[in-house]
């Protein structure tokens, strides 16, 4: 069970918006930044967001993140069949010394 | 271009030590921030960080498994090497390195790229 709080699955049909939200406390999501990954089948996760909102190089504006308290949220808007992944939040946590938490990660199914 | 593999091997019998090597081009631990992160995932199940080596001999690690961890980096090599002890078949997993940019401080840790992942099973 992670720290980080994702809904297991999420789903939509092509060129809907669809939002993965990210549920933390204090000692992490509410203090430092929330980072995005997408992992394709099979594939090594890659980078989608830095910072809370910043697009990594190469990702189109169709993938945004933000941030509110304790909670963090992705939104795909126009969504493609190839979306279709695996995507987890990550953060800091300052407990135990502090160290990099990620969340249990959400299937997105494109319908 | 930054690019990282893992290295190491495929199978594990219980109790041994397991020992991975990331080889890594782009980048230098020797450059102030930069970091090398080890990741593990299960089959079907989700990312777990397990340590971060940066600043070439500065390490943090998962604190529910530092017991079983340690990373050291080679600068001559541009190589970082994950050894966990006492492996267990729950350990089975993809291992991953990912190189974290030169950004401070620490808790500013963002893994891009990644390397394409080692699978590691655990079994007699």
């Amino acid at each position: 069970q992670s720290v980080l709080t994702q809904p297991p699955s999420a789903s939509g049909t092509p060129g809907q918006r669809v939002t993965i939200s990210c549920s933390g406390s204090t000692s992490n999501i509410g203090n430092h930044y929330v980072y995005w990954y997408r992992q394709l089948p099979e594939m090594a996760p890659k980078l989608l967001i830095f910072r809370n909102d910043q697009r990594s190089s190469g990702v189109p504006d169709r993938f945004s993140g933000s941030k509110s308290g304790t909670s963090a949220s992705l939104a795909i808007s126009g969504l493609r069949s190839d979306d279709e992944a695996d995507y987890y939040c990550a953060t800091w946590d300052d407990s135990l010394g502090g160290h990099v938490i990620f969340g249990g990660g959400t299937k997105l199914t494109v319908l | 271009q930054i690019t990282l593999k893992e290295s190491g091997p495929t199978l594990v019998n219980p109790t041994q030590t397991l020992t991975l090597t990331c080889t890594f081009s782009g980048f230098s631990l020797r450059t102030n921030g930069v970091g090398v992160a080890w990741i593990r995932q299960p089959p079907g199940k989700a990312l777990e960080w397990l340590a971060l080596i940066y600043r070439d001999d500065d390490v943090r690690y998962n604190p529910l498994l530092k017991n079983r961890i340690t990373v050291t980096g080679d600068t001559s090599k541009n190589q970082a090497v994950l050894t966990m002890t006492n492996m267990d078949p729950v350990d089975t997993a993809t291992y991953f390195c990912a190189h974290r940019p030169a950004v401070a401080p620490i808790r500013h840790s963002w893994f891009d790229p990644w390397g394409q992942g080692t699978l590691v099973v655990v079994s007699s």
